[in-house]
């Protein structure tokens, strides 16, 4: 079945390290996202890409980094400079750039900062 | 921009009772509205989304929204919940202007109980 693997499903990160989150998907998408979700705030976009080696910031992308090296895999690096990484990471891609067609999300990867 | 605000963060009701959640939405131009189901550390599910032509839009499992435009609300029901409709559920917009981008709302946390 085609789908979005993200991994691991929980992680956990000592102060000052850089982890990375990945997200891998066989559904021939081009466009993928990455969310983080806090208690009571929702998603908000960190960064997408609607095309291989091509992405763009979104609303929180301070403290992360991507790549989009394949069509099928957008990994993010939670980097030592993102202050507060305790939080949900979602995964999300869709089939084109038009604003009709909806997102297949991954099942998240739980960040806990130890 | 646009921005979606869902009014209730957390309802609570008795099983076979009636729900409605609240989402309204700002935006200048013309929108796709699209509402997800996140059921606990799991991703986000597409449940049911306006595009256009009707106003009223149903999913499979029994939930219907109505997109009114006049109010700029897309405000989910169901006639008779289930236990197993506990779950969060997120409104999201569509950034027309961005392509195939989602603004979502803060969830609303729905609770059935028996």
């Amino acid at each position: 079945d085609g789908g979005i693997t993200q991994s691991p499903k929980y992680l956990f990160r000592k102060e000052g390290q850089n982890v990375t989150l990945s997200c891998e998907q066989n559904l021939n998408h081009d466009a993928m996202y990455w969310y983080r979700q806090d208690p009571g705030q929702g998603l908000r976009l960190i960064y997408y890409s609607q095309i291989v080696n091509d992405f763009q910031k979104g609303d929180i992308a301070e403290g992360y980094s991507v790549s989009r090296e394949k069509k099928e895999s957008f990994p993010l690096t939670v980097t030592s400079a993102q202050k507060n990484p305790t939080a949900f990471y979602l995964c999300a891609s869709s089939v084109g750039t038009l604003p009709n067609y909806g997102y297949t999300f991954g099942s998240g990867t739980r960040l806990t900062v130890v | 921009a646009q921005s979606v605000t869902q009014l209730d963060s957390q309802v609570p009701v008795f099983e076979e009772a009636p729900v409605e959640l609240r989402c309204n939405y700002s935006s200048s131009v013309s929108v796709y509205l699209f509402w997800y189901v996140q059921y606990p550390n799991q991703g986000l599910q597409l449940l049911l989304k306006y595009l256009s032509g009707s106003t009223l839009v149903e999913s499979i499992n029994g939930f219907e929204a109505e997109f009114n435009k006049s109010q700029t609300s897309f405000h989910l029901r169901k006639p008779s919940v289930h236990i197993s409709d506990t779950a969060e559920y997120f409104c999201a917009v569509s950034r027309n202007n961005a392509g195939n981008m989602l603004t979502f709302g803060g969830g609303t946390r729905l609770m059935v109980k028996p």
